[in-house]
């Protein structure tokens, strides 16, 4: 069955700091993969995704996620995270061509220090 | 453009009781999710609604059920109520393709269930 994991529980940082977040997955196939976000008292939203091409692939807000497939990961990265980043991140997973059936990690909360 | 819609955004229920919760698809989708989020969890997936009929079922037992409307809205029936049972449930919407990438699911802002 496939899982994600996501390795940290709550990250703190300071503004400008640098972010990133570990994502692995386990699935042998093909897979398309998520980034989505919860801010405080908001509903998810997607950050960015990867179905295939480039396996570095940029979403909103400055975010951007690297595909690596021999690792199984897929971590999400920005470059200096502000306050108004604190938020509960989660990766997801579905297999290749499902039209359904996201599998989610516990996600990661995010808290930034102004 | 009017997005996903869940209600109600809280509610109450005893055990044993029976719940129904509603969602409405953002303009223009025809495929509905269901999720239940427990606390200090991702999402787990429960089942998903395209066409009126239950297309993909995750692991979840026969007390929850669902339906898909006409107008692709959807419920999600809950029986026998556990104490477990209580959670944030998510409805996501999505259109669905033809050929191309899996759809792209849009969540809505959930309903908190908790159960006594």
């Amino acid at each position: 069955a496939q899982s994600v994991s996501q390795h940290n529980h709550h990250v703190i940082l300071s503004e400008a700091a640098s972010l990133e977040l570990g994502c692995n997955y386990s699935y042998g196939g093909t897979v398309n993969l998520f980034w989505y976000v919860q801010y405080p008292g908001q509903h998810l939203q997607l950050l960015l995704k990867y179905f295939s091409g480039d396996p570095l692939v940029k979403g909103i807000k400055g975010f951007e996620a690297e595909f690596i497939k021999s690792k199984f990961s897929f971590n999400l990265r920005k470059p200096s995270v502000q306050w108004s980043d604190t938020a509960e991140y989660f990766c997801a997973v579905t297999s290749g061509g499902s039209q359904g059936n996201l599998i989610f990690g516990k996600g990661t909360k995010l808290s930034v220090k102004p | 453009d009017a997005g996903v819609t869940q209600s109600p955004t809280h509610l109450i229920k005893t055990r044993g009781q029976q719940v129904t919760l509603r969602c409405s698809p953002k303009s223009g989708h025809d495929t509905v999710s269901w999720y239940q989020q427990a606390l200090g969890q991702g999402p787990q997936f429960i089942f998903q609604y395209y066409e009126e009929e239950e297309r993909q079922r995750g692991n979840f037992p026969d007390r929850f059920s669902g339906h898909q409307f006409p107008n692709y809205s959807s419920e999600l029936n809950v029986n026998a109520l556990l104490l477990g049972d209580s959670a944030l449930y998510l409805c996501a919407s999505s259109l669905e393709r033809l050929a191309g990438g899996p759809n792209e699911q849009y969540f809505g802002p959930g309903t908190r269930l908790t159960v006594t």
